[in-house]
């Protein structure tokens, strides 16, 4: 069965920093991976989705993910935090063979500092 | 362009009333369906996933259950609420690949 880990319910970094925020995954087939953002009393908005094409993946808002099968990882990064991407981040792995969803990790509450 | 459909967005219901909560989508025909809840402090739980008409897969067992009398239409249904079934509910659909959400209906039982 497919599972997510995100490691820290909440990340706080200051306006500018590097943002990294974790997700391991364990899946029994190739994995279908993504990352979504969600803000407040708002739906999922999809940032990048990994479909075993290119490892490196570039996103919306400046934020990319790498894929890194060895280590069952698949982290998000932003190179220079802004106060607009404080909000909840999920990662998620496709299950099975598709057509039935996402298994989610428990989000990751991303704060910014002025 | 496709686009998901949820309403109401915020719904405050006694318990033991019932529940209709409906989804639609455009611009798309036999989209795989799905119904998401969150509850507070918790991760996102998928509930229910049709791929066609009549066609629903249940993923954990509930008071709740779900309908697809339409190609592009998804109800999520109980006949009577508990306190437990409070949360933000989801309703997304899939394509190659990628999977949109619905803005989400918030649902307060009381």
């Amino acid at each position: 069965a497919q599972s997510v880990t995100q490691l820290g319910s909440h990340v706080s970094v200051s306006e500018g920093a590097l943002v990294l925020l974790r997700c391991n995954y364990s899946s029994s087939v190739p994995p279908y991976l993504f990352w979504y953002v969600q803000y407040p009393n708002q739906g999922l908005q999809l940032l990048l989705k990994y479909t075993s094409a290119a490892t490196l993946v570039k996103g919306i808002n400046g934020f990319e993910a790498e894929f890194k099968k060895s280590e069952t990882s698949f982290h998000l990064t932003k190179p220079s935090a802004h106060m607009s991407d404080a909000a909840e981040y999920f990662c998620a792995v496709r299950k099975g063979g598709g057509a039935d969803g996402l298994t989610f990790g428990k989000g990751t509450h991303l704060i910014i500092q002025p | 362009s496709q686009t998901i459909h949820q309403w109401p967005a915020t719904l405050v219901q006694p318990v033991g009333s019932p529940l209709s909560l409906e989804c639609t989508v455009e611009g798309t025909s036999n989209p795989n369906l799905y119904w998401y809840r969150q509850a507070a402090g918790r991760g996102l739980q998928l509930l229910f996933y049709s791929v066609g008409i009549g066609q629903i897969s249940s993923e954990v067992p509930q008071n709740l259950s779900a309908s697809r009398p339409q190609d592009r239409q998804f109800i999520l249904s109980s006949k009577k609420l508990l306190l437990s079934d409070s949360g933000f509910y989801l309703c997304a659909w899939s394509g190659t690949y990628g999977y949109t959400f619905g803005s989400g209906t918030r649902l307060t039982v009381v």
